[in-house]
């Protein structure tokens, strides 16, 4: 089955300054990857995803790259805001194969003021 | 904006018993999964349900669990005899159609089996 590894489990980051949390899946069959964010006691919210059809997807300070030859995909934010600490998580979802998303560990992103 | 809801928000239980975690997947949506978060750890997937039956369910989904669609709108996950690792959040989640659309979840109900 599909496996998802995410780094680092832990990203602190000086409020303004981007942050990049990086996944890699191992089935080739996986065609997306959805990126949730998630507070403290709170449900996992979408906050971008991307299709194995595009490279790149930008949405306000948000983007997500994939690279489908290496298997790897990332998440960038920009310009982060004490609102933006939370952990991500990564998740990723086969073509032939699963029905469920498989996540990441998460990472546990700090913005420091 | 519609939202997959979950009830009980917390649910305590004695090792052994029977719980039934119940889900309101948002109105148009046809699939239907169950997640588990254990504290600290990542989302797991452990079902998924369409057109009225199991589609896959993983290696956590045993036969301890079951899930029903008892009538058109609630979607349940029963655990039948609870142990003490079951204890985690359970979140519920529905798409629409299309394989890559996006699953929303609900708010999750935490459970503590003691």
């Amino acid at each position: 089955g599909e496996n998802v590894e995410q780094h680092p489990s832990t990203l602190s980051v000086q409020e303004g300054d981007s942050a990049v949390i990086k996944c890699t899946y191992s089935d080739s069959a996986s065609n997306y990857f959805p990126w949730y964010k998630q507070e403290l006691g709170k449900r996992p919210q979408l906050i971008i995803d991307i299709r194995s059809n595009v490279g790149e997807k930008k949405d306000q300070r948000i983007a997500v790259t994939l690279n489908k030859t290496a298997k790897h995909f990332s998440l960038h934010i920009t310009e982060t805001q004490p609102e933006d600490s939370a952990v991500y998580f990564c998740a990723a979802q086969g073509w032939g194969g699963a029905d469920g998303l498989t996540f990441g560990k998460g990472t546990h992103l700090i913005i420091q003021p | 904006e519609p939202e997959v809801t979950q009830t009980p928000s917390h649910q305590v239980t004695q090792m052994g018993q029977e719980v039934i975690l119940r889900c309101v997947p948002i109105s148009n949506h046809l699939y239907f999964y169950w997640y588990r978060q254990i504290l600290g750890q990542k989302v797991e997937f452990l079902v998924s349900f369409y057109n009225n039956e199991i589609s896959e369910k993983s290696e956590i989904f045993d036969d301890q669990f079951s899930v029903e669609r008892p009538d058109g709108s609630n979607f349940t996950l029963k655990i039948r005899s609870t142990k003490l690792e079951d204890s985690a959040m359970y979140f519920c989640a529905s798409r629409m159609t299309g394989r890559t659309d996006t699953q929303y979840f609900g708010p999750g109900t935490r459970l503590t089996v003691l």
